[in-house]
């Protein structure tokens, strides 16, 4: 079984430009969690989706959105980049329970200049 | 607010000892797990062992165990007969609300295993 896929690997972007980030989860897993990992402030959740619907929230401003298909396929989106959206950016998929393992991306690593 | 704290930034372990990682963590909700990550410097997140809350019995994986002191608030990981393999920051996390999909993570423990 294929495991969870991240597009891009790696992002460099300037600031106020906007930028998507892709995740493929594991065939059947229709939860898909996002996460910040920064070295100043550790990983942070940012959102999960499930069955096309935002079902969690973590304590990120509105330029951080994202979204997730029919396929279970998510994308996450930050506009108006700043310096300090610089992160490693992991996606997690599981079935969407509770006792359910999170499966994480390789993530995709964001540079801002 | 729930809070997942992890007092050793960082710690070694001669290679086939016994070394333990502690975790203390804070939720008012009543239902919850438990999980501890490994991120090698691969920067892939692997899950290395979970403990339902409701389940006094303390979860073992192979060479991993965890005490869980729910009282306490206390989720410690023990790694036995340490290998290099091993080398690697270890996560706390806590999963919690209706879905506990939403993971709080605490500020990791970076491992050396020595030969």
């Amino acid at each position: 079984k294929a495991g969870v896929t991240q597009t891009p690997r790696y992002l460099i972007k300037t600031r106020g430009q906007q930028v998507t980030l892709s995740c493929s989860p594991i065939s059947g897993h229709r939860s898909v969690s996002w996460y910040q990992q920064t070295p100043g402030q550790g990983l942070q959740f940012l959102f999960e989706y499930f069955s096309e619907t935002q079902r969690n929230k973590g304590n990120f401003p509105g330029r951080f959105s994202g979204r997730q298909f029919s396929n279970s396929r998510s994308e996450m989106n930050v506009s108006t980049l700043e310096l300090g959206d610089s992160a490693l950016y992991l996606c997690a998929s599981s079935l969407g329970r509770a006792s359910n393992e999170q499966f994480f991306g390789p993530g995709t690593r964001l540079t801002v200049l | 607010a729930q809070t997942v704290t992890q007092s050793q930034p960082e710690m070694s372990v001669q290679e086939a000892e016994t070394v333990t990682l502690s975790c203390t963590y804070d939720t008012s909700e009543s239902n919850y797990y438990l999980f501890w990550y490994k991120q090698p410097p691969s920067r892939q997140m692997i899950l290395v062992i979970r403990q339902e809350a409701y389940k006094q019995q303390n979860a073992t994986e192979n060479r991993f165990s965890v005490n869980f002191q729910k009282a306490a608030k206390s989720f410690s990981l023990k790694i036995s007969d340490s290998q290099l393999g091993d080398t690697a920051m270890y996560f706390c996390a806590l999963g919690s609300g209706e879905y506990g999909n939403k993971l709080v993570f605490g500020a990791g423990t970076i491992l050396r295993v020595k030969s």
